[in-house]
C-alpha cells in the first residue's frame, strides 16, 4: 500500500519563475489536502478537494497560487511570479471523507526562492 | 475560529525520563484533536486521534494523550522516552464540519543520552 506522494522533493527556483508541485494521494482517498510549512511553525492549511471539487481555500493563498484536482487523483499545486517568502515546505495530505477521518501526509516539496 | 497552543517550543529530556508535551485548544464547536509526529527530513505522520468516547487515548509506540474538555487541553505523554522519539510533535484541531487541521507552533523533543 502506497502513501501519499510528492514531487519534486526540493525546488530551488529563482524570483518571478513559475513553479508546479504534483501530489499523488493514496488511492482510495477522496480529500487532498495542500499545507505550507514553514521553518519553526506548524503546517498552513492552504486548500483542500473532496474529489475534483475543490472546497475551501484559505486567505493566505493569494491570487498567484493555483491548484487543481482535475479527474479527482493526483493534484498540482502552481505558484505563478513566485516570490523569497513563498520559500517553505509544500505538504499535501489525503483523506477518506468524513470530520473523523484522519489525514496522511506526503513528505512534501521543499521551495526555495533565490 | 478555532485555534490551537503548544506551550513548550522545545522539551529536553533525558532518555527514560518521563515527558509531557502541552496542547492547548480553543473552539466554539466539537472538536477532533490530532498528534502528529516529524522525523527530521521527514512528512508528519499520525501518532493518536481523539473523536469521541474515552478520553484517554494510546498510541502503539507507548504515547497517551488525554481530552480535558473543561481546560480545553490535549496533552501528550510517555513514561519513558527513548532516544528514538527525538522529533518534532504537532497538536492538531478540526471540528465536526471536517476539512482543515489547524495545527499547532509544534514542540520540539530532544531526548538526550
Amino acid at each position: 500500500d502506497t502513501g501519499v506522494s510528492q514531487d519534486p522533493r526540493h525546488k530551488i527556483t529563482k524570483r518571478g519563475q513559475n513553479v508546479t508541485f504534483r501530489c499523488d494521494p493514496i488511492s482510495e482517498h477522496n480529500r487532498l489536502y495542500w499545507y505550507r510549512q514553514t521553518l519553526g511553525q506548524g503546517p498552513e492549511f492552504l486548500t483542500y478537494f473532496q474529489n475534483e471539487a475543490q472546497l475551501e481555500k484559505s486567505r493566505l493563498l493569494s491570487d498567484r497560487f493555483s491548484a487543481e484536482r482535475p479527474k479527482g487523483s493526483f493534484s498540482t499545486l502552481e505558484i505563478q511570479r513566485t516570490e523569497q517568502g513563498d520559500s517553505a515546505m509544500y505538504l499535501c495530505a489525503s483523506s477518506l471523507e468524513g470530520a473523523t477521518a484522519a489525514q496522511y501526509f506526503g513528505p512534501g516539496t521543499r521551495l526555495l526562492v533565490l | 475560529a478555532q485555534s490551537v497552543t503548544q506551550l513548550d517550543s522545545q522539551v529536553p529530556v533525558f532518555e527514560e525520563a518521563p515527558v509531557e508535551l502541552r496542547c492547548n485548544y480553543s473552539s466554539s464547536v466539537s472538536v477532533y484533536l490530532f498528534w502528529y509526529v516529524q522525523y527530521p527530513n521527514q512528512g508528519l505522520q499520525l501518532l493518536l486521534k481523539y473523536l469521541s468516547g474515552s478520553t484517554l487515548v494510546e498510541s502503539i509506540n507507548g504515547f497517551e494523550a488525554e481530552f480535558n474538555k473543561s481546560q480545553t487541553s490535549f496533552h501528550l505523554r510517555k513514561p519513558s522516552v527513548h532516544i528514538s522519539d527525538t522529533a518534532e510533535y504537532f497538536c492538531a484541531v478540526t471540528n465536526n464540519q471536517g476539512g482543515k487541521l489547524i495545527f499547532g507552533q509544534g514542540t520540539e523533543l530532544s531526548v538526550k543520552p
